[in-house]
């Protein structure tokens, strides 16, 4: 198993633009969610899916918009992104919520 | 808020330690715990969890030890290597009448000395 996977690695944008990060896992996950990591902030969570066409909002949704039309990928876009909006990036997958989660390698971005 | 914190930001120890990381959660209803190690320019790599129902729990040269009463979580990590260098997380899961959430807290970084 490849696990959970996601692209790009690193993309650098200019303040408006938009773009997609793609996160996919092959575990059969029904959990899946995204994070953003900001020094000294750890983990925040941004938006999350508790199965195929079921999404539902974190702690930071602001500026992101997500779907889940297939159990494997769970894409983030950013509408007009913003500096506010550089980051680390990380998507992760479980069973179900209440139970570990497995993280990509996750993308870097900068807006600039 | 409630949340989990980490006793202290940074730990230095020397290689062949034993290394002691903390964290305090604040909610009691808590019943799930992870700890997570992240290197650098990594995403974060389950180490090993405990259930609120057990205090103590083993793995390969890790351990991690639960105290309900004063809300402490703490891993234990034997013979401490430069490889174990990286930040390592604790996290909670959290069910209650609002659904369930997965709450990090800031992290410790561990750095491991020749």
């Amino acid at each position: 198993n490849a696990g959970v996977t996601q692209t790009p690695k690193f993309q650098v944008l200019k303040t408006g633009q938009s773009m997609t990060l793609q996160c996919a896992q092959d575990m059969n996950h029904e959990y899946m969610s995204w994070y953003r990591q900001d020094p000294g902030m750890g983990l925040r969570l941004i938006h999350y899916s508790v199965g195929a066409g079921i999404t539902d909002q974190g702690e930071v949704p602001n500026g992101y918009n997500v779907s889940r039309s297939t159990t494997e990928d769970f894409p983030l876009r950013l509408l007009s992104a913003a500096p506010s909006q550089t980051s680390v990036y990380f998507c992760a997958s479980s069973f179900y919520r209440a139970d570990t989660q497995y993280f990509g390698p996750g993308t870097r971005l900068t807006v600039l | 808020g409630e949340s989990v914190g980490l006793h202290l930001p940074t730990l230095s120890v020397q290689e062949g330690d034993n290394s002691i990381i903390n964290c305090a959660y604040s909610n009691s209803a808590s019943d799930y715990f992870i700890w997570y190690k992240q290197e650098s320019g990594k995403g974060p790599q389950f180490i090993i969890d405990i259930r609120s129902n057990m205090d103590k729990r083993q793995g390969q040269r890790v351990t991690v030890l639960l105290n309900k009463t004063v809300k402490h979580l703490s891993l234990q990590i034997a013979a401490t290597q430069p490889g174990d260098s990286a930040v390592y997380f604790c996290a909670e899961i959290l069910a209650n009448q609002a659904g369930t959430a997965l709450i990090f807290g800031k992290g410790t970084t561990l750095s491991v000395s020749s």
